[in-house]
């Protein structure tokens, strides 16, 4: 069965402390895994999309990467308006499986 | 303003009183669908439509219906709430998710509804 975890399921960090979010899958065929952002009470937000292993894109202080089992996402001197909850996704077929999900605060 | 819309925003509603939540989009895009979202859960798809009158379930499509009888609109049916339906509810739409290529997802802000 599809799977996506993510992890860790919270963190916190000081304004300019750099980290990672992982997001590991185990899909058949993916087609395309996707980064989100969500703000308490709205929808999420896209961030990127990686179609293939080895694949990276960056946008301010994010940058997203793939390999074959999972991505990551670097957050470089982060602000406090980082702090949201930043889900992952992967697209197999027609279908969007999503993560949990990993709620970051980033304190100043 | 290129955006999906859903109401209403908040539900409160009884067990067992039929209820519709409307979705619409004016991107003109193909696919739609439908998530919930449940704290330690993420979001999980309910349905999904590839283009009017085109539908498919998701991973939880027990206890919805869903419609497509309008390119821009894609209501979501509970004919029967219960209370396990209690949860944040978004709708998606994107520009055509075909078999060669993937497409990004627009979300609406969601609905939150209450099943007593």
């Amino acid at each position: 069965e599809d799977q996506v975890t993510q992890s860790p399921e919270a963190l916190r960090l000081q304004e300019g402390e750099s980290s990672s979010l992982n997001c590991s899958y185990t899909v058949s065929g993916l087609r395309g895994l996707f980064w989100y952002r969500q703000d308490p009470g709205k929808g999420p937000e896209f961030l990127f999309t990686l179609y293939s292993a080895g694949e990276e894109k960056e946008k301010e202080r994010l940058k997203a990467t793939l390999t074959k089992k999972e991505s990551f996402l670097h957050i470089t001197a982060p602000k406090p308006e980082d702090s949201a909850t930043y889900l992952c996704a992967v697209q197999a077929d027609l279908d969007m499986r999503f993560g949990a999900g990993t709620r970051l605060t980033v304190k100043p | 303003e290129a955006q999906v819309t859903q109401n209403p925003r908040y539900l409160i509603t009884v067990t067992g009183k039929k209820l519709t939540v409307t979705c619409s989009q004016n991107m003109n895009h193909e696919y739609m669908s439908w998530y919930r979202q449940d704290p330690g859960l993420g979001l999980r798809q309910i349905y999904y439509s590839m283009n009017v009158e085109v539908t498919d379930k998701g991973d939880v499509p027990e206890g919805y219906k869903v419609s497509r009888k309008e390119k821009r609109n894609f209501p979501l049916i509970l004919e029967s709430p219960s209370p396990n339906q209690t949860s944040l509810y978004f709708c998606a739409s994107s520009l055509a998710p075909m078999r060669s290529y993937t497409d990004t997802q627009y979300f609406g802000p969601g609905t939150r509804l209450t099943v007593l």
